[in-house]
């Protein structure tokens, strides 16, 4: 089956706009994360979906991340006003069931440029 | 707070081995490795989930020191194929924290 799967690719925006990414996850995957990676770090983790409420948001930056899964499959991470601070590849990873011993499988990332 | 990785980068030679730390300051529930190349997406190795437990996949392992708080990936007899950067994964309740990553270069 396929992996999980993220559009755009890459997302070039100016200062102040509003940007939506999403995420395909993995069919049957109950558990989907956001997580977001600058250059030479590892994956700084933003927020955890379990079905389709938001369990752990602790991660989000500020109040101009929002992300939303309505029906419990794809997910959008929605940035209001983008900040060139907001520059950075965005990864959506999801898991059988969410918690300790699941595995999570990575998409391939959305580059976002804010200039 | 993430976790700390060591060394930051490391050069090896084809058939060389290498070990990469992992540590935190805070009580782990599991640890996670992932090896990511440039442009790609980070791609699950192995988990680890008790104290002591050691995993091994071909030529890379991994143990998982609970007590103090560290787990450490061995890669023997690298391969070329082996280059890329390697990051650890703590997990509490579902809140993954990443190591900044450990640079890995094989050459010929």
């Amino acid at each position: 089956g396929a992996g999980v799967s993220q559009t755009p690719s890459n997302k070039v925006t100016e200062k102040g706009k509003y940007v939506e990414l999403r995420c395909d996850p993995i069919s049957g995957h109950t558990a989907l994360y956001w997580y977001r990676q600058s250059l030479g770090q590892g994956p700084e983790f933003l927020i955890y979906f379990q079905g389709t409420g938001a369990a752990d948001d602790s991660g989000l930056p500020n109040d101009r991340f929002f992300a939303v899964r309505p029906e419990g499959s794809v997910s959008t991470l929605k940035i209001q006003r983008t900040e060139r601070g907001d520059s950075a590849v965005y990864l959506c990873a999801s898991s059988l069931a969410g918690g300790t011993a699941d595995t999570q499988y990575f998409g391939p990332g959305t580059r976002l440029t804010v200039l | 707070q993430q976790p700390v990785q060591s060394p930051q980068a490391v050069i090896l030679r084809e058939g060389e081995d290498a070990v990469i730390n992992c540590s935190s300051s805070k009580a782990l529930y599991s640890v996670h490795w992932y090896r990511q190349k440039h442009g790609e997406a980070p791609v699950f190795l192995m988990i680890l989930l008790k104290g002591g437990e050691q995993k091994g996949h071909e030529k890379i392992s991994a143990s998982f020191n609970e007590k103090k708080q560290q787990s450490s990936l061995y890669l023997t007899a690298s391969q070329l194929s082996y280059s890329g950067t390697y990051f650890c994964g703590t997990e509490n309740n579902n809140d993954m924290r990443f190591g900044a990553g450990t640079r890995l270069t094989v050459k010929p």
